[in-house]
């Protein structure tokens, strides 16, 4: 299967701060890869999908970027309600594989 | 607007079965694959099934094959998770959730708020 790695683990940030997330996977997925977003005692949100574009009612800060094995989330300026955990998913190949997470926390 | 609203969980013993429903509104559901989506209590999430519009399709993650089965009624907007042979490692918040457009193979734009399945004796 193919394992997705994400760095780093927790991401400390000043609000107002770009934060930039990384996610590599394995082998290839193409450009078929997705980003969301989880706070406490909620589902994961959508973020971004094909990669780099951005699911419905998704602010412009959110962008991302990458093919192949290596992709980036970059928040370009941090909002109270962004602190929360991203995490990246491939769906290019079976089974879909998710990676461990990114904590943005609070600088 | 899309709902999807997951119920059936509880607490079961190792070795038991549970049933899992999703009931989908404010869409076509049956246009639709729909996907089974797993969290153990403070990790991270874990994708367990897929099942295309029409039924034809079914797959599977490895630590679930043989013991799950995906299924889905149409006419009643509903997604089923039939569970047997359970372990106390699928404890999780189980959730539905729908891809954008439909599509089998891109991201999960709708998510209901999970149910969570505890096994344990």
């Amino acid at each position: 299967e193919v394992v997705m790695t994400q760095s780093p683990a927790t991401l400390s940030v000043s609000p107002g701060e770009r934060a930039t997330l990384s996610c590599r996977a394995s082998q290839s997925v193409s450009d078929n890869l997705a980003w969301y977003q989880q706070k406490p005692g909620q589902a994961p949100r959508l973020l971004i999908y094909v990669a780099s574009t951005r699911a419905t009612g998704v602010p412009a800060r959110f962008s991302g970027s990458g093919s192949g094995t290596e992709f980036t989330l970059t928040i370009s300026s941090l909002q109270s309600e962004d602190f929360a955990v991203y995490y990246c998913q491939q769906y290019n190949n079976w089974p879909q594989t998710f990676g461990g997470g990114t904590k943005v926390e609070i600088k | 607007e899309v709902h999807l609203v997951e119920s059936g969980g509880g607490l079961v013993k190792p070795g038991g079965s549970l049933r899992l429903a999703c009931a989908g509104s404010g869409f076509t559901f049956s246009s639709y694959t729909m996907n089974w989506v797993r969290q153990a209590p403070g990790k991270g999430l874990e994708w367990v099934s897929s099942i295309t519009s029409s039924s034809s399709d079914t797959f599977y993650a490895d630590s679930v094959k043989g013991r799950f089965t995906i299924s889905r009624e149409n006419a009643k907007n509903s997604l089923y998770l039939h569970m047997n042979s359970l372990r106390a490692e699928d404890t999780a918040v189980y959730y539905c959730a729908r891809p954008v457009g439909g599509y089998l193979h891109i991201g999960l734009d709708y998510w209901g708020p999970g149910t969570l399945v505890t096994v344990s004796s």
